[in-house]
């Protein structure tokens, strides 16, 4: 069964300090993979997906992701956090059931210290 | 461009009494349509899915149901409200055929 796990719950950063923010998922074939970002009270931004080709992904706001077949990991990841990256991140998987669902990752928790 | 909207942004109803949120999604046609409930401290589970005018599929038995009246209208509704009903209420949309989702910025239920 397809399945997404983050296997941290939180996260606390120095600003300037750099990220990387852990995904592992179970899939059988080429998965399609999403990072998405939740700050307080408020819907999903799409940061970045990766479907096939270059495994390094660069999305909005500095982030990039990395896909490694070998590790079923799609990590994220920032050079230098910024105050405002303090939000929940999630990973996600599309399904291959033709419905194009996700299957989401539990989330991680990014506190980040002045 | 797209917008998502989805009202009210802020719910607090007594149990047992009956529930209505609304989505509405702005300049796309025929998209696929998501509801999504995030309890506190854990993460998104997908409750429906709609890929066109009537037809709801639902991923988990519960106290909700969905109803899409309109290609781009996307109810989610509930007779009694139970207290487990508390949560964040996301809605959500892709184009059809694809895979990003695009998400709204949720109602806050509280079920007291």
């Amino acid at each position: 069964a397809q399945s997404v796990t983050q296997p941290d719950i939180h996260i606390t950063v120095s600003e300037g300090a750099s990220l990387e923010l852990r995904c592992n998922y179970s899939y059988g074939a080429t998965p399609y993979l999403f990072w998405y970002v939740q700050s307080p009270g408020q819907g999903l931004q799409l940061l970045l997906k990766y479907f096939s080709g270059d495994t390094l992904v660069q999305g909005i706001k500095g982030f990039e992701a990395e896909f490694k077949r070998s590790q079923s990991s799609f990590n994220l990841r920032k050079p230098s956090v910024h105050w405002s990256d303090a939000a929940e991140y999630f990973c996600a998987v599309g399904t291959t059931s033709g419905t194009y669902k996700y299957i989401f990752g539990t989330g991680t928790r990014l506190k980040v210290l002045a | 461009s797209q917008t998502i909207h989805q009202w009210p942004a802020t719910l607090v109803q007594p149990v047992g009494s009956p529930l209505s949120l609304e989505c509405t999604v702005e300049g796309t046609s025929n998209p696929n349509l998501y509801w999504y409930r995030q309890a506190a401290g854990r993460g998104l589970q997908l409750l429906f899915y709609s890929v066109g005018i009537g037809q709801i599929s639902s991923e988990v038995p519960q106290n909700l149901s969905a109803s899409r009246p309109q290609d781009r209208q996307f109810i989610l509704s509930s007779k009694k409200l139970l207290l487990s009903d508390s949560g964040f209420y996301l809605c959500a949309w892709s184009t059809r055929g694809a895979y990003e989702q695009y998400f709204g910025p949720g109602t806050r239920l509280t079920v007291t």
